[in-house]
């Protein structure tokens, strides 16, 4: 059974650093790996999708790597802003259901001015 | 080209009734998925529906819990005889096929009381 976990479950930093959530899986028969981002009572936004196949991916400030082997993916966001914070998700979607997503409780972001 | 499209958005439910949440797809998705977020907890899979059929209900639980996605119309997700642990958002997604990228709606919330 997939389990996911993220560290930390909370960060708070000031407005400009650069910081690094952690993911991590335990069945490293992915098929892909999404970050999201969830606003406090809002939906899902779809930060990075990244394949099995792929190492990283990057959107802007956002990016995301994939280590398969280890059952780790990091996001690293670059001089964040207040309009960062949110709940950071990742999920795995798993080898033959691509979409049956199993994904972690979240980092809860907050960037401070 | 509108996205996921989840209603109500909120609704309250007296213990005993039943509540129907309702997800309109992408256009030209035909893959829908329902995930729950329990209070302090991540989201977890429910089901996976393609028009008509039921993929994947391994994450329903056992009883008061149904889904649809008819030929016509949105995909259904309904609960019997709510109870206060029902108390959740309720998250649909969509995708043009089973590993495709999916996308989220902004997701029912439901509060029993």
């Amino acid at each position: 059974k997939q389990e996911v976990t993220q560290i930390p479950a909370a960060l708070s930093v000031p407005e400009g650093e650069n910081l690094v959530l952690n993911c991590s899986f335990t069945d490293s028969a992915i098929y892909n790996l999404q970050w999201f981002r969830q606003d406090p009572g809002k939906g899902l936004t779809s930060l990075l999708l990244i394949q099995s196949s792929q190492r990283e991916q990057t959107s802007g400030r956002l990016n995301a790597s994939l280590d398969k082997s280890s059952g780790r993916s990091t996001l690293y966001i670059a001089a964040s802003q207040p309009g960062d914070s949110a709940t950071y998700l990742c999920a795995v979607g798993r080898t033959g259901g691509g979409n049956k997503l199993t994904f972690g409780t979240g980092t809860q972001l907050k960037v401070e001015l | 080209n509108a996205g996921v499209m989840q209603n109500p958005r909120h609704l309250v439910r007296r213990r005993g009734q039943e509540a129907r949440l309702r997800c309109s797809p992408m256009k030209g998705h035909s893959h829908v998925y329902w995930y729950r977020q329990l209070p302090e907890e991540g989201l977890k899979f429910m089901v996976y529906l393609q028009k008509e059929n039921i993929i994947d209900e391994s994450g329903m639980p056992k009883e008061r819990f149904s889904a649809e996605f008819p030929k016509e119309g949105p995909s259904i997700l309904r609960i019997q005889q709510v109870v206060r642990g029902d108390s959740a958002a309720y998250f649909c997604a969509s995708s043009l096929d089973s590993n495709t990228e999916a996308f989220f709606g902004q997701g029912t919330r439901l509060t029993v009381v």
